[in-house]
């Protein structure tokens, strides 16, 4: 069975633009969880996905936007990039939102 | 404010020691306290998992230990090797309404062991 694949692996943007990251999860799995990984922060949590639904969302601003679609993909967008935004991006999924998670390989994002 | 503080951020022990990782929690609503391992240019993936009604829970060389009174868990790697060297990550969840679990996560610990 393949595991979570996120595309692209590594991207460089400048301040300002956006960016669009894509995650496919496990066949099966129909939650789609996204974390911001940084050496300061740790995992935090940006939001989960079930069903096409948003069910949960953390404290990140609005720049910070996601969608899943019927085939449980899922895209996550970050609008006017920050140097702040400069993080592993990582995606996780499960059967549930009960579930144990399994994590994707992360885009690395480059803010310049 | 860190809801799960982890210690210590780094940890460095000889091959065959044992590496003590230690998380300490808020809320007393957290139910499922799960352990992962992160490789680098991986994501992290699912070491071992406890739920506050068992005390201590072990798996191969792996055990977590449990603190309900004193809000406290820790990861145990007993007869650490090489391959073992990687960051690892405490973190609590507590059941919302609807069925819906967001983890909470510690800052992580690097290890490091050394052959």
């Amino acid at each position: 069975k393949a595991g979570v694949t996120q595309t692209p692996r590594y991207l460089i943007k400048t301040r300002g633009q956006q960016v669009t990251l894509s995650c496919s999860p496990i066949s099966g799995h129909r939650s789609v969880s996204w974390y911001q990984q940084t050496p300061g922060q740790g995992l935090q949590f940006l939001f989960e996905y079930f069903s096409e639904t948003q069910r949960n969302k953390g404290n990140f601003p609005g720049r910070f936007s996601g969608r899943q679609f019927s085939n449980s993909r899922s895209e996550m967008n970050v609008s006017t990039l920050e140097l702040g935004d400069s993080a592993l991006y990582l995606c996780a999924s499960s059967l549930g939102t009960d579930n144990e998670q399994f994590f994707g390989p992360g885009t690395r994002l480059t803010v310049l | 404010q860190q809801q799960v503080k982890q210690s210590p951020q780094s940890l460095i022990v000889q091959k065959g020691g044992i590496s003590i990782i230690n998380c300490a929690y808020e809320n007393t609503a957290f139910d499922y306290f799960p352990w992962y391992q992160q490789f680098p240019g991986k994501g992290p993936a699912l070491l071992i998992a406890i739920r506050p009604d068992v005390s201590e829970k072990k798996e191969g060389r792996f055990t977590i230990s449990f603190n309900k009174s004193a809000k406290q868990f820790s990861l145990h790697i007993m007869d650490s090797q090489p391959g073992d060297s990687a960051t690892y990550f405490c973190a609590a969840s507590r059941d919302d309404a609807g069925n819906n679990r967001k983890l909470i996560w510690g800052l992580g610990t690097s290890l490091a062991v050394n052959p």
